[in-house]
């Protein structure tokens, strides 16, 4: 069964430091979202992206991230700067089309000292 | 008021117990509603959409109140593993980003 990838599963950095999260979607898919989730918070989006530019952003998704689809697969999030409270769980997600079904990653999760 | 809003629980049910959730969103031109079940640090997995007419999918029944801007999800014959948190989404009409409510935690004792 296809299936959202996403590495690093864990990733510990100092503050200030960047930080890469790499994502590969479902393969026929057209729309690629970023979430986050706070350890014991709820579900945050953070950016959508479609037709390799992005579609929407939250007041989360600061000049401190960014995201890219470098090639025909990957899709990208980058920290330029980590903060402490950066720190969380960050999900990559896709979806075929504008409605139905988000598929999600198993998680990047990032922990910031 | 929230996004999507959801009672945080948990509820605790003794196996094969009857149990439901409901969730309101703010957006009234929201126009796609799921549930999504997430269990401890997993990542979120769809559960059931929800359509205007109501859904069944085996034990799970998922309802739309558009007029009070509600969504419901009613689990019969609870079992063990449905032991999670449910999470209540929902999409605007003109926006590709889902909106995730807090979720509802459910634990199934024995």
């Amino acid at each position: 069964e296809p299936e959202v990838t996403q590495t690093p599963s864990h990733q510990v950095t100092q503050m200030g430091q960047e930080v890469i999260l790499r994502c590969v979607p479902i393969s026929n898919h057209l729309y690629f979202y970023w979430y986050r989730q706070i350890l014991g918070q709820k579900v945050e989006f953070l950016v959508s992206f479609y037709n390799n530019e992005i579609s929407e952003k939250s007041e989360i998704f600061d000049d401190q991230f960014s995201v890219e689809r470098p090639d025909g697969s990957n899709f990208t999030l980058k920290i330029r700067s980590t903060k402490l409270e950066d720190s969380a769980m960050y999900f990559c997600a896709s979806r075929e089309g504008a409605a139905g079904e988000l598929f999600f990653g198993e998680g990047s999760r990032l922990t910031v000292l | 008021r929230k996004e999507v809003e959801q009672d945080p629980g948990p509820f605790n049910v003794p196996e094969g117990a009857t149990v439901a959730f409901n969730c309101t969103y703010s957006n009234s031109a929201s126009q796609s509603f799921f549930w999504y079940r997430q269990d401890c640090r997993k990542e979120p997995k769809l559960l059931m959409s929800v359509y205007s007419s109501g859904n069944e999918d085996g034990r799970f029944t998922a309802q739309l109140n558009r007029a009070s801007q509600y969504i419901s999800l009613l689990i019969r014959d609870s079992k063990l593993s449905d032991s999670a948190t449910y999470l209540c989404v929902v999409q605007g009409d003109s926006s590709y980003k889902l909106i995730f409510g807090s979720g509802t935690r459910l634990l199934v004792r024995p």
